[in-house]
């Protein structure tokens, strides 16, 4: 079946260190995106990437890092400077048509 | 830049109440409009979407939205809720590259709605 997998579904990292979070698509997507859930916040656009090897800032990149080397793959970097890391992480993809955005099942980031 | 409002942020009905939940969004070119459904636990699931033509869009599980251009609406209704129906609901937008858009997709607050028996 195709879709986005993303793991692990459960992490928790001491504070300093810098985690990373995995995203794969068999979807053969070209766009792809980092989302963080806050409740009562929706979900916020960290990074995104249109095609492999470019990505853009979205609207809370400050403390975070991606790579797009893959078609298949978008992994997040929360690092140190991710003043308060500690979230629900929303990984999707859409083949940039119309036809919509595909999430997968996220991973709850902890700091402690 | 585009951005997405949800004025109720938590919505409680009784089952076989009528539900509509606002959405607003600033954006001057074409957009693609969205309502996703996060039940308790489970991935997002979109509800119905709306790209051109006929502004009441119907999706499943008996939701329905209608868009309203000169409004900057696209609110979503239901005749008569369930207890199912449950969750957090999520507005949002993309503005396609097409028109000038950055194809990203721009979520509201989401509003949690929870229907009683």
């Amino acid at each position: 079946d195709g879709g986005i997998t993303q793991s692990p579904k459960y992490l928790f990292r001491k504070e300093g260190q810098n985690v990373t979070l995995s995203c794969e698509q068999n979807l053969n997507h070209d766009a792809m995106y980092w989302y963080r859930q806050d409740p009562g916040q929706g979900l916020r656009l960290i990074y995104y990437s249109q095609i492999v090897n470019d990505f853009q800032k979205g609207d809370i990149a400050e403390g975070y890092s991606v790579s797009r080397e893959k078609k298949e793959s978008f992994p997040l970097t929360v690092t140190s400077a991710q003043k308060n890391p500690t979230a629900f992480y929303l990984c999707a993809s859409n083949p940039g048509q119309e036809n919509g955005y595909t999430f997968g099942s996220g991973t709850r980031l902890t700091v402690v | 830049a585009q951005s997405v409002s949800q004025h109720n942020h938590h919505v409680i009905l009784s089952e076989a109440a009528s539900l509509e939940l606002g959405c607003n969004y600033s954006y001057g070119g074409t957009v693609n409009l969205f309502w996703y459904v996060q039940y308790p636990g489970q991935h997002l699931q979109l509800l119905l979407k709306y790209f051109s033509g006929d502004p009441l869009v119907k999706g499943i599980k008996g939701f329905e939205a209608e868009f309203i251009k000169s409004k900057f609406s696209f609110n979503l209704r239901k005749p008569s809720v369930q207890w199912s129906d449950t969750a957090e609901y999520f507005c949002a937008v993309n503005a396609p590259p097409v028109t000038g858009g950055g194809n990203k997709l721009t979520f509201g607050t989401g509003t949690q709605l929870k229907v009683e028996l």
